[in-house]
């Protein structure tokens, strides 16, 4: 079946520090990728996503290219702020069957 | 467009008593989901729905059901709540047939005590 395994937390840095939160997936067919952000107490909200083979999704200096020959999702953010620090998840949806991973907790510290 | 909302926001529910969370959306999205997330981490899948009139068993849905008897709602009932399901759920719903994102409700914060 489907599954989505991102790098266990939790990834401390400096602000203005690069970031990576590796994702990687196993899925049969075209999964679309997303990547989702919980900030401390609300609610998951969509950071990204990416329908297709090579796509790159961005939004608010995060960026995740779907690769499909390394089945990988990689969150990068060349410059980390302190407003950054939340849990991010990726998931995958495939066949009407929406997967997550168990997620990734990134305190940026001043 | 309000999206996807859930009721109540909290809750403190004595173990034994029964409860239903209440989780509505208007973006006419076919499937929905509830969710558990435990130490503010992974989220697991309890129930979900792929069409009204059809639910189906996550990874995790002893001690909960549901119903979905129309598009918009998507109810999820605790009938003897036990200190285990102290939680925060959250209700999302996604156009599954077109491989799109889930759209998260702001989740409810629920205490058995």
């Amino acid at each position: 079946g489907n599954s989505v395994t991102q790098m266990e937390g939790p990834v401390t840095l400096s602000e203005e520090a690069f970031l990576t939160i590796n994702c990687t997936y196993t899925a049969t067919g075209y999964p679309s990728l997303f990547w989702y952000v919980q900030y401390p107490g609300e609610g998951l909200q969509l950071l990204l996503k990416a329908t297709k083979a090579d796509d790159k999704g961005s939004n608010k200096g995060f960026e995740a290219t779907y690769r499909k020959e390394t089945t990988s999702f990689h969150l990068e953010k060349g410059s980390v702020q302190v407003s950054d620090s939340a849990v991010y998840f990726c998931a995958l949806v495939g066949f009407q069957k929406l997967v997550f991973g168990t997620g990734t907790r990134l305190l940026v510290s001043p | 467009t309000a999206g996807i909302t859930q009721a109540p926001t909290s809750q403190i529910l004595a173990a034994g008593r029964s409860m239903t969370l209440r989780c509505t959306q208007d973006m006419r999205h076919n499937a929905m989901y509830w969710y558990r997330q435990d130490l503010g981490l992974g989220l697991r899948l309890i129930h979900y729905s792929n069409t009204a009139g059809t639910t189906g068993k996550g990874e995790v849905p002893d001690g909960y059901s549901v119903s979905r008897a129309n598009t918009d709602d998507f109810p999820l009932t605790l009938a003897s709540a036990v200190p285990s399901q102290t939680s925060v759920y959250f209700c999302a719903s996604s156009d599954s047939n077109r491989n799109t994102e889930a759209f998260f409700g702001q989740g409810t914060r629920l205490t058995v005590v």
